[in-house]
């Protein structure tokens, strides 16, 4: 049974700095996303992770993919208020024929000023 | 592009009554439609996948008489709770994934905005 595990789980942060969310998995995958989800909202898609060394950045968010330590990293760069929202890797399990997709517990990123 | 709905957003039913719920892609044939289910500060768990014409494959722990899912085209898959109790009281995300087109395999699923179901 494939484990998505993320850490840490709640992050409280100043703005203006870094930090790095990890998500580590159990078993071999090449596709893995992150995504952010707002209070009483649905998902919102950050990255598509689809090889090893594979590295994303959109604003102050950079994820990158390595297969081999079955890990996944969400940085973030100089952070702001708005970047406050529950974050969450997920794990593609494809078989070939069927895709499916086992979430991480999910990281709460709180930015205080 | 890519976009998913849900109908209703939320809704409040007494327990022992079925609620239907509906997800749409808006501007792409599904192929495969999932469905999640998330109690509060918790992640996303898949409860089944459905594949337009088939039968939905349910997650180990998910009663498939309890949640009743139809995938009867390629745009619309629908959760029907029945006979709902305080305890499937959650939000309930679906997504859905393109599958192949020309020729070329997309399987990232794309998420529609979530229905929260309360059951008194």
């Amino acid at each position: 049974e494939l484990k998505v595990e993320q850490n840490p789980l709640f992050l409280s942060m100043q703005e203006g700095k870094n930090y790095t969310i990890y998500c580590n998995y159990s078993t071999t995958s090449d596709r893995l996303y992150w995504y952010r989800q707002d209070p009483g909202k649905s998902l919102e898609s950050l990255f598509v992770l689809l090889s090893n060394g594979a590295v994303k950045q959109e604003g102050r968010l950079m994820a990158s993919l390595d297969t081999k330590a079955r890990l996944s990293t969400l940085h973030i760069t100089a952070a702001v208020h708005d970047l406050s929202a529950t974050y969450f890797c997920a794990v593609d399990d494809y078989t070939g024929t069927a895709s499916k997709l086992t979430f991480g517990t999910g990281t709460r990123l709180q930015v205080t000023l | 592009g890519a976009v998913v709905s849900q109908h209703p957003s939320r809704v409040i039913c007494k327990s022992g009554t079925s609620v239907k719920i509906e997800c749409r892609s808006l501007d792409f044939q599904a192929t495969t439609m999932f469905w999640y289910r998330q109690f509060p500060k918790q992640s996303l768990m898949l409860m089944a996948t459905s594949n337009e014409g088939s039968k939905a494959t349910y997650e180990q722990g998910v009663e498939k008489d309890k949640f009743l899912i139809n995938h009867a085209s390629l745009t619309l898959s629908t959760l029907t709770v029945t006979s709902a109790h305080p305890e499937d009281s959650s939000f309930y995300i679906c997504s859905a994934a393109p599958g192949v087109i020309g020729g070329y395999s997309y399987n990232e699923q794309f998420f529609g905005p979530g229905t929260r179901l309360t059951v008194l």
